[in-house]
């Protein structure tokens, strides 16, 4: 059965450094999605991407967030600047045109110190 | 805005004892409406869905029925297993191609023997 796969499966940071989270969407799926779980917390939307575009965003993707697909398969999120309230899991997901059902990644858990 | 809210948890059950994680949600509009699941140490997994009123969602023995009038989409399973213990989240999107999903609070189970 199709999945998405995420890389790396952890990642700990310093506070200000770059990272870069990868996902291999489900292939023939358009539609991407990257959320985010702070400890205990609720999973929250950070952005959706269709045809090479952001299709919307949340509040908490500012700035310092930016998603790119830069291939035919690899969809990724870039934070510019770790602050440690980034820590998170952080999900991505993809779906298709007709069932419209977003399938989940394992996630990175991201740690900022 | 929509929201979702969710029975607080941890819930501890028994094994073979009756499930019930209640869910109601507050929308502009008729949503879709999802049960995801995250197991220890596991990303999300789709469990059910119910897309309009009134149709039932099922898989693995859990159930969850869209009630527009009342506003929930309560999930229940008639016996409980060990294996069941997770976390469970209630979920809604709007239909139309990348379209965000709007998660609970999550509820944890526990099944105990």
């Amino acid at each position: 059965e199709p999945e998405v796969t995420q890389t790396p499966s952890h990642q700990v940071t310093q506070m200000g450094q770059e990272v870069i989270l990868r996902c291999v969407p489900i292939s023939n799926h358009l539609y991407f999605y990257w959320y985010r779980q702070i400890l205990g917390q609720k999973v929250e939307f950070l952005v959706s991407f269709y045809n090479n575009e952001i299709s919307e965003k949340s509040e908490i993707f500012d700035d310092q967030f930016s998603v790119e697909r830069p291939d035919g398969s690899n969809f990724t999120l870039k934070i510019r600047s770790t602050k440690l309230e980034d820590s998170a899991m952080y999900f991505c997901a993809s779906s298709d045109r007709v069932t419209e059902t977003q399938y989940f990644g394992p996630g990175t858990r991201l740690l900022v110190l | 805005g929509n929201s979702v809210t969710q029975m607080e948890g941890p819930v501890t059950l028994s094994e073979e004892a009756f499930l019930t994680i209640n869910c109601t949600y507050t929308a502009t509009g008729y949503p879709s409406l999802f049960w995801y699941v995250q197991y220890p140490g596991e990303g999300l997994q789709l469990l059910l869905k119910a897309t309009k009123a009134d149709d039932k969602g099922s898989n693995k023995g859990f159930e969850a029925t869209y009630r527009k009038e009342t506003t929930s989409f309560h999930l229940e399973k008639g016996s409980v297993q060990v294996s069941d213990s997770a976390v469970y989240f209630c979920a809604l999107s709007f239909t139309g191609g990348g379209n965000k999903l709007t998660f609970g609070t999550g509820t944890q189970l526990k099944v105990e023997l």
